[in-house]
């Protein structure tokens, strides 16, 4: 089956830094590489996405980056607010198909 | 605009029992993908519509099926309840040419006992 792992379940960062949250995937077929965040007792949301054919996209205050060489996928938070806390999941899209991981939890602390 | 809505928010059945979950995706989107997310694990694909069919299924059996309605509305039906279902059932939404860019419901807890 497919494998969609993170590097590190639970990440603190201090309000007004950068955060990293890292994902390993398997799937060198898959064709998007999704980020979504998940607050407590909500369903997820969608982020940012990125082709598998680009290394990089930016969005409002966070940047994917993707490297394909190592199967590698990171998510950029820059000036991290407290409304960042949340639990954050990547997820591969091979065709018609959906994977996602386990997530990271993201604290800020004020 | 009104986000994806899912009822009920919450089930409780018994084992052996049927289950049916219902979503209303985002007005103008016509696929509909329904998760499950157990406790502690991430979420797992089950199925996925379009324009009233059945595109692709996750690794689950049979006893999960759906279907999607000509108004783009789906339901989720769960036979034969195991206790091993108990979890929350997530469905999303989005354009059919944006699968990527799912947008979630809050999810129905379904617990089995």
């Amino acid at each position: 089956g497919e494998s969609v792992g993170l590097h590190l379940p639970t990440l603190s960062v201090q309000e007004g830094d950068n955060s990293i949250i890292n994902c390993a995937y398997s799937n060198s077929a898959s064709d998007y590489f999704i980020w979504y965040k998940q607050e407590s007792g909500k369903g997820p949301q969608f982020i940012i996405d990125i082709r598998s054919n680009m290394d990089k996209r930016q969005g409002q205050r966070v940047t994917v980056l993707l490297n394909k060489t190592v199967k590698h996928l990171s998510l950029q938070i820059a000036a991290t607010q407290p409304g960042d806390s949340a639990v954050y999941f990547c997820a591969e899209r091979p065709g018609n198909q959906f994977y996602f991981g386990t997530g990271t939890s993201l604290t800020v602390i004020p | 605009e009104a986000g994806v809505t899912q009822s009920p928010t919450h089930l409780i059945k018994t084992r052996g029992q049927q289950a049916t979950l219902r979503c209303s995706p985002i007005s103008g989107h016509t696929s509909v993908y329904w998760y499950q997310q157990a406790l502690g694990l991430g979420l797992q694909f089950l199925l996925w519509y379009d324009e009233g069919e059945e595109r692709n299924r996750g690794n689950f059996p049979p006893r999960f099926s759906g279907r999607q309605f000509p108004n783009y509305s789906s339901e989720l039906n769960v036979n034969a309840l195991e206790l091993e279902d108990s979890a929350l059932y997530l469905c999303a939404s989005s354009l059919w040419y944006r699968g990527s860019e799912q947008y979630f419901g809050p999810g129905t807890r379904l617990t089995v006992t």
